[in-house]
């Protein structure tokens, strides 16, 4: 059974750029939630997708977008970057209706804007 | 709105001491409450769910405890370990399949 991967590692984007960043879901997962964790802050809720449908979103701008494909992987898209948008992006998978219904991190993407 | 609240922010205590960490929520109709471990610059691991019709759970050396009524859940850590040093998160669930609401975290350092 295969976690959850997050790629890339690292990014360092300017102002006004556009990122991309990708999710893998854990092995017969089929719901993807992201995160963005400022320094030193709790996770805070992005959105989540749900058999490639946006099932729930956090107080996030529209230039914070996101998409599932079949396979159930999914990607985070931020346009027009911002300074403050630096920060660890988290994807959890997770099953809902298992017994214990609980999400499973991935390591994260550190961006950085400058 | 749920918030979640974690005193203290930050925790130093020699090695060997017990760990006693707190969370406050301010709505009690949640689904679960999860305790999740964070090193710097990673990702989170989850160390404890506690279903909202369970008091407590425990693994190994860890135990959380779970008041609803009060909006509060403990995570105590026996014998600390220099290799238990992080940052400590708990967030809650409001519905099934739902969003995780996190607190700030209390970040942990055990000294040898």
């Amino acid at each position: 059974e295969t976690g959850v991967t997050q790629s890339p590692t690292h990014l360092i984007k300017t102002r006004g750029q556009q990122v991309t960043l990708r999710c893998s879901s854990q092995s017969g997962h089929n719901t993807v939630s992201w995160y963005q964790q400022a320094l030193g802050q709790g996770p805070q809720f992005i959105f989540q997708y749900y058999r490639e449908e946006e099932n729930g979103r956090g107080n996030f701008p529209p230039r914070f977008s996101g998409l599932q494909f079949p396979n159930y992987s999914s990607e985070l898209n931020v346009n027009a970057l911002e300074l403050d948008d630096s920060a660890l992006y988290l994807c959890a998978s997770s099953f809902p209706g298992t017994n214990t219904d609980t999400q499973y991190f991935g390591p994260g993407t550190r961006l950085t804007v400058l | 709105k749920q918030e979640v609240t974690q005193i203290p922010a930050a925790l130093s205590v020699p090695e060997g001491e017990n760990l006693v960490l707190n969370c406050s929520f301010t709505d009690s109709a949640i689904y679960n409450l999860q305790w999740f471990r964070q090193d710097p610059g990673k990702g989170l691991t989850s160390l404890l769910l506690i279903q909202s019709s369970q008091r407590e759970q425990t693994s190994g050396r860890l135990n959380a405890s779970l008041d609803k009524s009060s909006g509060r859940s403990t995570l105590y850590i026996a014998a600390s370990q220099p290799g238990d040093s992080a940052t400590y998160l708990c967030a809650v669930r409001e519905a099934a399949g739902n969003k995780l609401t996190f607190g700030g975290g209390t970040r942990v350092l055990v000294k040898p």
